[in-house]
């Protein structure tokens, strides 16, 4: 069985703080892996992916990705509230396969 | 941009009824899938296809079927609905492979009484 794990949260951060949200993930041939923002009532929208080991940046957004500890991690700097949302990582077994996702909340 | 339209954004059927969730989408992908989506249960999928008149079952197949006879829409149908079909559908698109990016439409919220 393909699995991707994340823990259900919430994660509570202040505004301003750095969160950051992990993810597991049962297959070690998997080589691409993606990060969605689902907001409340709405559908997932893709933050980014990573398909190579090490940290790629995006704005506030940094991905990390260990394959030989099967873990990619996404850190969110300088918290908004906006950010608020459950996070969804998604990682291919032929079709992708996505966690539960962890459910952050940014306080004012 | 990828555009993934749903064209029922809200429904409520009666148990028992044939329901058809419509999916279309403007980018040439290949591959669509149907997920349903239950708090605590995450996204689970229904269906896919890899392309016209192909289908593939998901993870959670039963009660559904689907219908692609064009590459740019892709059907779920619930042939007799049931309570325990009350969910967020979610249509979905990529291109062909494995490990592309899913784009989402922007979900069917479904209610069986």
């Amino acid at each position: 069985q393909k699995e991707v794990e994340q823990n259900s949260g919430p994660l509570s951060v202040p505004e301003g703080a750095i969160a950051s949200l992990n993810c597991t993930y049962s297959d070690r041939g998997s080589q691409s892996f993606f990060w969605y923002r689902q907001y409340s009532g709405k559908s997932p929208e893709l933050i980014m992916f990573i398909y190579s080991n090490g940290d790629k940046e995006d704005g506030r957004f940094t991905a990390q990705l260990n394959k030989a500890s099967q873990y990619v991690s996404l850190l969110i700097r300088d918290s908004q509230p906006s950010d608020s949302a459950t996070y969804l990582c998604a990682a291919p077994f032929q079709k992708l396969v996505f966690g539960t996702g962890t459910r952050l909340l940014v306080s004012p | 941009d990828v555009k993934v339209t749903q064209s029922s954004r809200y429904l409520v059927k009666r148990t028992g009824e044939k329901v058809f969730l419509e999916c279309v989408q403007d980018m040439d992908h290949e591959n669509m899938f149907w997920y349903r989506q239950d708090p605590g249960l995450g996204l689970r999928l229904i269906y896919f296809s890899y392309d016209v008149k192909m289908k593939e079952k998901g993870d959670i197949p039963e009660g559904y079927s689907v219908s692609r006879e064009k590459k740019e829409r892709f059907s779920l149908i619930l042939e007799s609905a049931s309570t325990n079909q009350t969910s967020m559908y979610l249509c979905a698109s990529s291109r062909g492979g494995s490990g592309n990016t899913i784009y989402f439409g922007e979900g069917s919220w479904l209610t069986v009484v």
